[in-house]
């Protein structure tokens, strides 16, 4: 059973870059076939997808976003992460990391990590 | 960018109800189509992908149907457990989901 889990500060002052990290357990973050995204979730609001890479280390942005978004990839700590640049209080989200197989939906998610854009 | 539309934004129901979330895409997105269920403080679950696969796990009353433009979750008699947000998602072109619409009690 794959299990994902985000790290990161729960607070980042404006202006500053955002770095969070997912932590996969369970399955080989280098299988293929998988994307390892990330989405956000406003306060109150719904689901956004801010991009995905591949296990070969490709990478999809949505977008709307895709400026200032950056996602990588680390196999030798299963992990990838996500840093966000420029931030404002609009990026403040939960904000997490799921797994999509093919074809198929967002399958496992992580458990979400609140991110505050505040001074 | 393709949009979702889900109706309604809010679904007051009563446990043993048969229950109707409807999604729209802007344009077709074939089969590419999965439904979550959300509860408060926690992540998304995914119920249903390419329009009407039910995941392992989830109960046969949930049921998904549709294609191109216009799809449907229901559920066909509500169990307490299912007082939730629901959201429609589109992965023919990116991804982008629906709005949400709650469904709470009557």
């Amino acid at each position: 059973q794959v299990r994902l889990q985000e790290s990161g500060p729960g607070l980042v002052k404006p202006s500053q870059t955002l770095s969070l990290t997912c932590t996969v357990s369970g399955d080989s973050i280098s299988s293929g076939g998988y994307s390892w995204n990330w989405i956000r979730q406003l306060p109150g609001k719904g689901l956004e997808w801010i991009g995905y890479i591949y296990y070969s280390g490709g990478t999809y942005y949505n977008p709307s976003l895709q400026s200032r978004m950056t996602i990588s990839l680390d196999t030798s700590d299963h992990q990838f992460s996500l840093r966000v640049t420029s931030v404002t209080a609009a990026d403040t989200a939960i904000y997490y990391c799921a797994l999509r197989g093919i074809n198929s939906g967002f399958d496992h998610w992580g458990q979400g990590a609140l991110v505050t854009v505040s001074s | 960018d393709i949009q979702m539309t889900q109706s309604p934004s809010t679904l007051p129901a009563s446990v043993g109800d048969r229950v109707t979330i409807t999604c729209r895409a802007s344009q077709s997105v074939s089969v590419w189509l999965a439904w979550y269920q959300q509860k408060p403080g926690k992540a998304p679950r995914l119920l249903v992908d390419k329009a009407t696969s039910l995941q392992s796990g989830v109960p046969s009353r949930f049921s998904g149907s549709g294609s191109g433009t216009e799809f449907t979750l229901t559920i066909s008699s509500l169990q307490p457990d299912d007082f939730a947000t629901y959201y429609c998602q589109q992965y023919h072109t990116y991804y982008t989901f629906g709005q949400g619409t709650k469904l709470e009690i009557k």
